[in-house]
């Protein structure tokens, strides 16, 4: 089967840096998505990786190793607006979007 | 301005009615999809559609349909079929640029059945 796994919840504090990791088997693999989602909102997009290594857009980051199956996404100067869900997405060889069940980070003043 | 809308943003109905909840997109995009989220949980894919006139189940299909008669609107009725209708509802659609491959969400209806 399919499965992505992410830690269920995080607590860091305000200013700080934070990982989260993100572990995929799946059936194929085209590409690896970060969307981030605030509580009752849509997800965003944050970010895309298909090729290995690390895309750093501002104070955010993505890693992705596809012969490790693993990525994960680094927040720096942790603001209060950064809590939230952050969910890692696979697109498999069907080009299907499959999910994690999102990792909920806490940050704490 | 460009975006995926969803309507309405809170939904209640009776059990046992069906219910339509509308998506419209004006990206062109031709892929769409309806996915499903309850409380602390990832996202459910419903259907998808790849191009007019054409979808295709996801994992949890059961108790709800969809049609695709314009590239624009991906509307998904829930039907009295489905055990446990309430959820959060997200409408999505997927679309490459130059450098990225992204599925942009509306903004959601959370919809609940008493």
């Amino acid at each position: 089967g399919q499965n992505i796994d992410q830690p269920t919840e995080m607590t860091a504090t305000e200013g700080a840096i934070v990982q989260i990791n993100c572990t995929y088997q799946t059936s194929g693999f085209n590409g690896l998505f970060w969307y981030q989602q605030h509580a009752g909102e849509a997800p965003t997009f944050l970010s895309y990786n298909v090729l290995d290594g690390l895309e750093e857009k501002g104070r955010f980051s993505s890693f992705l190793s596809r012969s490790k199956g693993y990525s994960y996404l680094l927040l720096k100067e942790l603001q209060m607006k950064d809590s939230a869900s952050y969910l890692c997405a696979v697109i498999d060889s069907n080009y299907q979007l499959i999910w994690g069940a999102g990792t909920k980070l806490i940050i704490k003043p | 301005d460009g975006g995926i809308t969803q309507s309405p943003k809170y939904l209640f109905r009776k059990e046992g009615q069906n219910v339509t909840l509308s998506c419209e997109q004006n990206l062109n995009h031709d892929a769409m999809y309806w996915y499903r989220q309850d409380p602390g949980q990832g996202l459910r894919l419903i259907y998808y559609s790849q191009i007019v006139n054409d979808f295709q189940k996801g994992d949890i299909a059961e108790g709800y349909s969809v049609s695709r008669e314009k590239k624009e609107s991906f509307p998904l009725t829930v039907t009295s079929a489905q055990k446990n209708p309430t959820a959060f509802y997200l409408c999505a659609s997927h679309g490459v640029t130059s450098v990225s491959d992204t599925q942009y969400f509306g903004p959601g209806t959370r919809l609940t059945v008493l």
